[in-house]
């Protein structure tokens, strides 16, 4: 089955930690997205990267960073600089030349102790 | 101002009810909409496209106002299946989509 798998479902990071989530994909996509959601309000991308090698800030990048060294696969790192860790994260991805068009991931659930 | 918004939720409706959903966006220039569905801690689906001259996917329409920048989803004979967050998205020139806060329906028996 080709899709995009993310991992772990549920992640739990100490003050000062860094975590890293990860996101697979298997849909030969160019292009990779990472959101953040909070509760009751939408997605805000952090990081995307349209090729390997590659990658730019999204609007909230800050606390973030991310690596893109095989099409497959866009690890984003959760830093201790990012005060307020806590939310849902989702991974996505799309062809080159159809951003709009964009496949997610089932998500990874951060929660600070 | 947000970029995209929606109309504060929750909606709760009977089963059998006709529910509207509306949504205003700002970038004139936004090139493509859509609205996905969100189970609860799932991750967001495409729902449908919306396109000018409006369409139709069974007991689901959308329409888009381009004049007004306004998005609406209507769903028709609500089913208990329907209960979820639905997220008004935009994809702008600048090659991104941008979501909505998401309206919560939900449909009781």
């Amino acid at each position: 089955d080709g899709g995009i798998t993310q991992s772990p479902k549920y992640l739990f990071r100490k003050e000062g930690q860094n975590v890293t989530l990860s996101c697979e994909q298997n849909l030969n996509h160019d292009a990779m997205y990472w959101y953040r959601q909070d509760p009751g309000q939408g997605l805000r991308l952090i990081y995307y990267s349209q090729i390997v090698n590659d990658f730019q800030k999204g609007d909230i990048a800050e606390g973030y960073s991310v690596s893109r060294e095989k099409k497959e696969s866009f690890p984003l790192t959760v830093t201790s600089a990012q005060k307020n860790p806590t939310a849902f994260y989702l991974c996505a991805s799309s062809e080159w030349g159809s951003q709009e068009t964009q496949y997610f991931g089932p998500g990874t659930r951060l929660l600070v102790l | 101002r947000k970029e995209v918004e929606q109309d504060p939720g929750p909606f709760n409706v009977p089963e059998g009810a006709t529910v509207a959903f509306n949504c205003t966006y700002s970038n004139s220039a936004s090139q493509s909409f859509f609205w996905y569905r969100q189970d609860c801690r799932k991750e967001p689906k495409l729902l449908m496209s919306v396109y000018s001259s409006g369409n139709e996917d069974g007991r689901f329409t959308a329409q888009l106002n381009r004049a007004s920048q306004y998005i609406s989803l209507l769903i028709r004979d609500s089913k208990l299946s329907d209960s979820a967050t639905y997220l008004c998205v935009v994809y702008n020139q600048g090659g991104k989509l941008i979501f909505g806060q998401g309206t919560e329906l939900s449909v009781k028996p």
